[in-house]
């Protein structure tokens, strides 16, 4: 079955530094989507990735889609405290119902 | 109501009870799925909803879970003689498009079922 993979598992930065976190598809993927989830909380959706090798920013994020549909990055430049989550990718095979959520990046900032 | 809206928020069952998980998803919403989240996991997709027609219940992990959305709105998870392993919260989401198309999915805060 389809399987999303992240990593790192977890990560600890200082204040200000970059964060990355790197999702992989076992499968092909028609679109990825990434969600943040805050300690306690519920995932809320980030950003929606459709076409092969498409970069997207947010203000201080920026996800791509890889060229073969199989992998994406989110990375986060000088992070601050309100970054501090669990960071998902989901993805969705060509055809299917269902939206796969990767094992998930926790993200902690140290001020 | 404005968001995605689930109950109970908490949930105690001895092993072995019944227990029912209500989604009330946000209005005009076509396509409602419930996931199960473990304690540090990612969420795992249990089944999804387009209307009111269960399209894939794949991920349903036994045949004690059950899942119905009748009029194609409110959408109850139920588990039958529940075990232990089927602590986690239970995510139901909602996204406005359809089969086939992407569109965000919009949470709710979860139904935190334990079993003791």
């Amino acid at each position: 079955g389809q399987q999303v993979m992240q990593i790192p598992q977890y990560q600890h930065v200082q204040e200000g530094e970059d964060f990355t976190t790197y999702c992989n598809s076992s499968t092909t993927l028609s679109n990825i989507q990434w969600y943040k989830q805050r300690p306690g909380g519920h995932p809320v959706f980030l950003i929606q990735l459709v076409k092969s090798g498409e970069v997207k920013k947010q203000k201080r994020l920026t996800f791509q889609f890889g060229e073969a549909k199989k992998n994406s990055s989110l990375h986060i430049t000088a992070t601050q405290t309100t970054d501090v989550g669990t960071y998902f990718c989901a993805g969705r095979q060509t055809g299917a119902n269902n939206l796969f959520f990767g094992t998930g990046t926790r993200l902690t900032v140290i001020p | 109501g404005a968001g995605v809206s689930q109950s109970p928020r908490y949930k105690v069952a001895k092993r072995g009870q019944d227990v029912a998980l209500r989604c009330d998803p946000i209005s005009g919403h076509v396509s409602l799925f419930w996931y199960q989240q473990a304690l540090g996991q990612g969420p795992e997709f249990l089944t999804y909803f387009q209307n009111e027609a269960q399209l894939d219940k794949s991920g349903l992990p036994s045949d004690r879970f059950f899942a119905e959305r009748p009029e194609g709105s409110v959408s109850t998870l139920k588990i039958q003689r529940t075990q232990q392993e089927d602590s986690a919260v239970y995510l139901c989401a909602s996204s406005l498009v359809g089969q086939g198309l992407t569109g965000e999915l919009f949470f709710g805060e979860g139904s935190r079922l334990t079993v003791l």
